[in-house]
C-alpha cells in the first residue's frame, strides 16, 4: 500500500529535550511538508522540501529543523527553542507532475511538552 | 493578507437532513481550492478538489462550489448520515515564490450529526 506514515503516534518530552518526528513516505513523492495543528486554528507551514537536499522555511520555523537526505524521508526536530511545542503535527507529500498541487497527508503525531 | 474564513465553527444537525459548508477567501487569485476531512486525532483526507477554472466538483453525496468573484466555496453534504460527523477543512492553493503554491487554511468547520 502506498502512503505516508508518521511515527509515533503519540510523544511526550520533558522541556528543555530536543525530540525528532519520523516522516517516511512510498508514493515516490518530490515534494514533502510539515504541518502544526492547534485547536481553533488552520494549519500552519513549518517546513517543506521540493527536492532531496533542499528545503525552505515556512512561517513558523523558529525552533523547528528538518532534513532531506532521503526522497523518502523528512523528519522533523522540535528543539528546546520552540516556545510552545505541544500540538498536533501533520506530515505531507505532492508530486511535482500533479499540475493540482494535491497533498496527501500522514495520520499525525501529537506531541506534548511538559 | 490572504486568509481563509470558515464559519460556523461549529454545526449540529439532525441525521438526513442536507447542509452546506462554508468557506471564504480574501484573495480571489487562487490555483485551486481543496476540501477535506479530518476526523478526531487523526490526519487529513481529501474529499474533492476544485480548480480555478471550475464551477463545482461532485463525489458521491459532497458537492463543492467555487465562486473567485465572491471569494466564497460551499460544501454540500446531502442526506448526512452520523458516519459524516467529522471536522471539515477547507484549504486555498495560492501560487507562491520559487514555482511553488502554498495552501492557506480555514480554521475548519466541526460537524456533528445526530442519529
Amino acid at each position: 500500500d502506498g502512503g505516508i506514515t508518521q511515527s509515533p503516534k503519540y510523544l511526550f518530552r520533558k522541556e528543555g529535550q530536543n525530540v525528532t518526528l519520523s516522516c517516511e513516505q512510498n508514493l515516490n513523492h518530490d515534494a514533502m511538508y510539515w504541518y502544526r495543528q492547534d485547536p481553533g486554528q488552520g494549519l500552519r507551514l513549518i517546513y517543506y522540501s521540493q527536492i532531496v537536499n533542499d528545503f525552505q522555511k515556512g512561517d513558523i520555523a523558529e525552533g523547528y529543523s528538518v532534513s532531506r537526505e532521503k526522497k523518502e524521508s523528512f523528519p522533523l526536530t522540535v528543539t528546546s527553542a520552540q516556545k510552545n511545542p505541544t500540538a498536533f503535527y501533520l506530515c505531507a507529500s505532492s508530486s511535482r507532475t500533479d499540475i493540482s498541487y494535491e497533498q496527501y497527508f500522514g495520520p499525525g503525531t501529537r506531541l506534548t511538552v511538559t | 493578507k490572504q486568509e481563509v474564513t470558515q464559519i460556523p465553527a461549529a454545526l449540529s444537525v439532525p441525521e438526513g437532513e442536507n447542509l452546506v459548508l462554508n468557506c471564504s477567501f480574501t484573495d480571489s487569485a487562487i490555483y485551486n481550492l481543496q476540501w477535506f476531512r479530518q476526523d478526531p486525532g487523526k490526519g487529513l483526507t481529501s474529499l474533492l478538489l476544485i480548480q480555478s477554472s471550475q464551477r463545482e466538483q461532485t463525489s458521491g453525496r459532497l458537492n463543492a462550489s467555487l465562486d473567485k468573484s465572491s471569494g466564497r466555496s460551499t460544501l454540500y453534504i446531502a442526506a448526512s448520515q452520523p458516519g459524516d460527523s467529522a471536522t471539515y477543512l477547507c484549504a486555498v492553493r495560492y501560487p507562491h515564490r520559487d514555482s511553488n503554491y502554498q495552501l492557506i487554511w480555514g480554521a475548519g468547520t466541526k460537524l456533528i450529526i445526530k442519529p
